[in-house]
């Protein structure tokens, strides 16, 4: 029984380029979100995806976006990154069908800004 | 500003011993509740999930939840060194078109042996 796979598990980058990051959720759950996590700190909700749009934003700049696919995995894209960016990116995939058993997290993909 | 609040410890037991670990928020309308352990450099795990007031209980681990006082915690019994690690108490909205988790910075636990 596959959990949420996340891809790839680390990546640096210079500052300016844009990333993508992927995420498979687990069998059976057809939501997805992702969460940015600085070392030392909670996560913090970035984006959630249902049926292929965005379901709702947390307080991140349009340099952050992302998409669903008909699979239901999804991509996470950061445009002109800056060196804050660099943090521990969780996704997390949940199912809509009741009952709710909370959100199941992935690997994460550790972010390094140069 | 909806906030989750947890102390950042770091919380020292004996192995054996009762971990108690709590939190507060300030968002009257949240429903569901949750603890994730999150060891280091992995990602969050979900160790229970509340949404009534009273106590849940699961094997170790009982939580807590006062939604008067918007207070729920999270007790550890007989407390094993490989439950240290970093405790996230998340909680959310649920069917009040809110889909976020809301995280605690974390309480790290220690269990000394």
């Amino acid at each position: 029984d596959a959990g949420v796979t996340q891809s790839p598990t680390h990546l640096i980058k210079t500052r300016g380029q844009q990333v993508t990051l992927r995420c498979s959720p687990k069998s059976g759950h057809d939501t997805v979100s992702w969460y940015q996590q600085a070392l030392g700190q909670g996560p913090q909700f970035i984006f959630q995806y249902y049926e292929e749009e965005e379901r709702q934003r947390g307080n991140f700049p349009d340099r952050f976006s992302g998409h669903q696919f008909p699979n239901y995995s999804s991509e996470l894209n950061v445009n002109a990154l800056l060196l804050g960016d660099s943090a521990l990116y969780l996704c997390a995939s949940s199912s809509t069908e009741a009952p709710f058993y909370g959100y199941t997290f992935g690997s994460g993909t550790r972010l390094t800004v140069v | 500003q909806k906030e989750v609040e947890q102390n950042s410890g770091p919380l020292s037991v004996p192995e054996g011993a009762i971990a108690s670990l709590n939190c507060t928020y300030s968002d009257r309308v949240s429903q569901s509740f949750f603890w994730y352990r999150q060891y280091s450099g992995k990602s969050p795990e979900l160790i229970m999930s509340i949404y009534s007031n009273g106590d849940k209980e699961d094997g170790r681990f009982t939580a807590q939840l006062n939604k008067a006082s918007q207070y729920v915690s999270l007790l550890i019994r007989d407390s094993q060194p490989s439950d240290s690690a970093t405790y996230l108490c998340a909680v959310e909205r649920s069917g009040a078109g809110s889909y976020q988790l809301t995280f605690g910075k974390g309480t790290k636990l220690s269990v000394i042996p």
